[in-house]
């Protein structure tokens, strides 16, 4: 089966500029998750939905970050503005129950 | 709360030495343990979890991972390591009652030498 996508795999943005990254998760996975991953640590959840209904999104900066996902099947996650601080891998990953799928990421660099 | 504590940060190992890897875990409720790798520039890998049943979980390229209750540990353990070895760690607890939320640690980066 095929994995989960995402794009871009890189992006270098300036601080204060928007961005946003795409999740497509594998076929048929209700749950799906963001992570954010600073170099050096492990990956901290943002959010994650269950079908398109969000379940847990306490660790989400909402004045500045934000995702939907439609039809509860594709996911966006969208940051505007940027902070240097927001440099870091965006993990998406889906699954079935135990255990999570991961997309190779998208490494953001704000300058 | 759930929270994961690898105690290493970096592990430098000779090729065809064996390693152990150490992670300790806190949670309230029964948990879900798994170790993942991260080679770089890459995804996360599952390499094993534990989800029930035997203690001792046997994973892909070699590793396994003993779940000891009492003292709330995980540890990941290869008896020889290869070059390819080398990459980043992580280990995560997640339980039904969290939605399978999944808690990562701060990870341990293993080093295989030559």
């Amino acid at each position: 089966e095929a994995g989960v996508a995402q794009s871009p795999r890189y992006k270098i943005i300036e601080k204060r500029q928007s961005v946003a990254f795409w999740c497509n998760p594998i076929s048929g996975h209700a749950t799906l998750y963001w992570y954010q991953q600073i170099l050096g640590q492990g990956p901290k959840l943002l959010i994650q939905f269950q079908n398109n209904g969000v379940v847990d999104d306490s660790q989400l900066p909402k004045d500045r970050f934000s995702a939907e996902r439609l039809k509860g099947v594709d996911s966006t996650l969208k940051i505007q503005p940027a902070k240097l601080e927001d440099s870091a891998v965006y993990l998406c990953a889906t699954h079935p129950p135990y255990e999570q799928y991961f997309g190779p990421g998208t490494r953001l660099t704000v300058t | 709360a759930q929270s994961v504590t690898q105690l290493d940060s970096q592990v430098p190992v000779f090729e065809e030495a064996p390693v152990e890897l150490r992670c300790n875990y806190s949670s309230s409720v029964s948990v879900y343990l798994f170790w993942y790798v991260q080679y770089p520039n890459q995804g996360l890998q599952l390499l094993l979890k534990y989800l029930s049943g035997s203690t001792l979980v046997k994973g892909i390229n070699g590793f396994e991972a003993e779940f000891n209750k009492s003292q709330t540990s995980f540890h990941l353990r290869k008896p020889s390591v290869h070059i390819s070895d080398t990459a980043e760690y992580f280990c995560a607890v997640s339980d039904r009652a969290g939605g399978f939320k999944t808690i990562f640690g701060a990870g341990t980066r293993l080093f295989v030498k030559a």
